[in-house]
């Protein structure tokens, strides 16, 4: 049982480059989270979506894009990534965007942008 | 807004109580509490919601003022492996979470 996965676990690119983060889950949760990490800001949404074709902002999407052609999968993209872009990210997902659900978290994506 | 957590860090030895507070300027709906060590994911600890109901997988409380929108996470008799950094969840009324910035938790032998 995968669970939640994230490819790849470490990324170094280079300023301007379109660079792709990997989000797979197993549970065939409905929705789907991206977060961003960042020393003395803690965890931040980025973008998120309800279902397969369903996407919404979160507290920092630009500079990002979101697509969402199949339930397990959450791909993110940084079209011309930028130095504060570096970042942890992290995917995550739960069955419902209910009070009561539980968020399951991947495992991260370290990202360094040169 | 994120919500406010205090402290930011705290030490301890083995056994000491702790306890780490989160305040929201919006309204509360629900708290989400997470636990994440260096270096891993962050993995749910607890949920409190409205009306007093509180859902947790580990023997820690915690407590929902709903009237001052705050919460407190309380570990008692701590152990090394409480270590890490503890982040409260802002549940508002669609359900998304609003994280704050975290508390540093270190516990010494």
């Amino acid at each position: 049982d995968a669970g939640i996965t994230q490819s790849p676990r470490y990324k170094i690119t280079e300023t301007g480059r379109q660079v792709t983060l990997m989000c797979h889950q197993t549970w065939s949760h409905s929705y789907m989270f991206w977060y961003r990490q960042d020393l003395g800001h803690g965890l931040r949404l980025i973008y998120y979506s309800a279902a397969a074709d369903i996407t919404d902002k979160g507290e920092v999407p630009d500079g990002y894009v979101v697509s969402r052609s199949k339930t397990e999968n959450f791909p993110l993209t940084l079209e011309s990534a930028t130095r504060s872009q570096t970042s942890v990210y992290f995917c995550a997902s739960s069955q419902e965007v209910r009070r009561t659900d539980t968020q399951y978290f991947g495992p991260g994506t370290r990202l360094t942008v040169l | 807004q994120q919500p406010v957590q205090s402290p930011q860090a705290v030490i301890l030895r083995e056994g000491e109580d702790a306890v780490i507070n989160c305040s929201s300027s919006k309204a509360l709906y629900s708290v989400h509490w997470y636990r994440q060590k260096h270096g891993e994911a962050p993995v749910f600890l607890m949920i409190l919601l409205k009306g007093g109901e509180q859902k947790g997988h580990e023997k820690i409380s915690a407590s929902f003022n709903e009237k001052k929108q705050q919460s407190s996470l309380y570990l008692t008799a701590s152990q090394l492996s409480y270590s890490g950094t503890y982040f409260c969840g802002a549940g508002g009324s669609q359900g998304n979470l609003i994280f704050g910035k975290g508390t540093k938790l270190s516990v010494k032998p």
